[in-house]
């Protein structure tokens, strides 16, 4: 059975820039969440989507947002790059939405904001 | 607001040893706990869940166990290998269903 898959793994953009990140559940999985790691915050949640509509969301600006395709794929974008968003961003598939349900995650998409 | 602290920060070990992580979180109304691996620039992978009606979980040469009223968890490592070495992080969940990570604890496994 494939894991949660990421893309791109790795990305560089430009503050100001916008950038979009993939994130492919494991199959049969239907909820998704979306998580920052930096080495001076940690993890940090952004947002889940179940059944394509956001369920929970962080203390982030809105600046950051995604999405959930009918497959359950999900995408996020941040708008506005600013160097403090360079980080490693996580996303997790589980089964569905709710305490009982284990998290898999992704290997990342690293990014690089200069 | 829920809090997560692991101690120690950061561990040295040579290998063979057997070794306990802590993890501690503020608020005892939890849903479950959950103990992942990270190695560097990478994904977490999941070790252990332990719901809140349980006290502890196995698997292999992990143990964790759950302490609601204390508000801990501890992850023993039974005869450490380096192929252990890694980030541990612990994650616990509680009524808004959304998990609060601790700072974790960098392992080092030497042979």
């Amino acid at each position: 059975k494939a894991g949660v898959t990421q893309t791109p793994r790795y990305l560089i953009k430009t503050r100001g820039q916008q950038v979009t990140l993939s994130c492919s559940p494991i199959s049969g999985h239907r909820s998704v969440s979306w998580y920052q790691q930096t080495p001076g915050q940690g993890l940090q949640f952004l947002f889940e989507y179940f059944s394509e509509t956001q369920r929970n969301k962080g203390n982030f600006p809105g600046r950051f947002s995604g999405r959930q395709f009918s497959n359950s794929r999900s995408e996020m974008n941040v708008s506005t790059l600013e160097l403090g968003d360079s980080a490693l961003y996580l996303c997790a598939s589980s089964l569905a939405q709710g305490p009982a349900y284990e998290q898999y995650f992704g290997p990342g998409t690293r990014l690089t904001v200069t | 607001k829920q809090e997560v602290t692991q101690i120690p920060a950061a561990l040295s070990v040579p290998e063979g040893e057997n070794l306990v992580l802590n993890c501690s979180f503020t608020d005892s109304a939890i849903y479950n706990l959950q103990w992942f691996r990270q190695d560097p620039g990478k994904g977490l992978t999941s070790l252990l869940l332990i719901q809140s009606s349980q006290r502890e979980q196995t698997s292999g040469r992990l143990n964790a166990s759950l302490d609601k009223s204390s508000g801990r968890s501890t992850l023993y490592i039974a005869a450490s290998q380096p192929g252990d070495s890694a980030t541990y992080l612990c994650a616990v969940k509680g009524g808004s269903y959304i998990p609060t990570f601790g700072r974790g604890t960098s392992l080092i496994v030497h042979p």
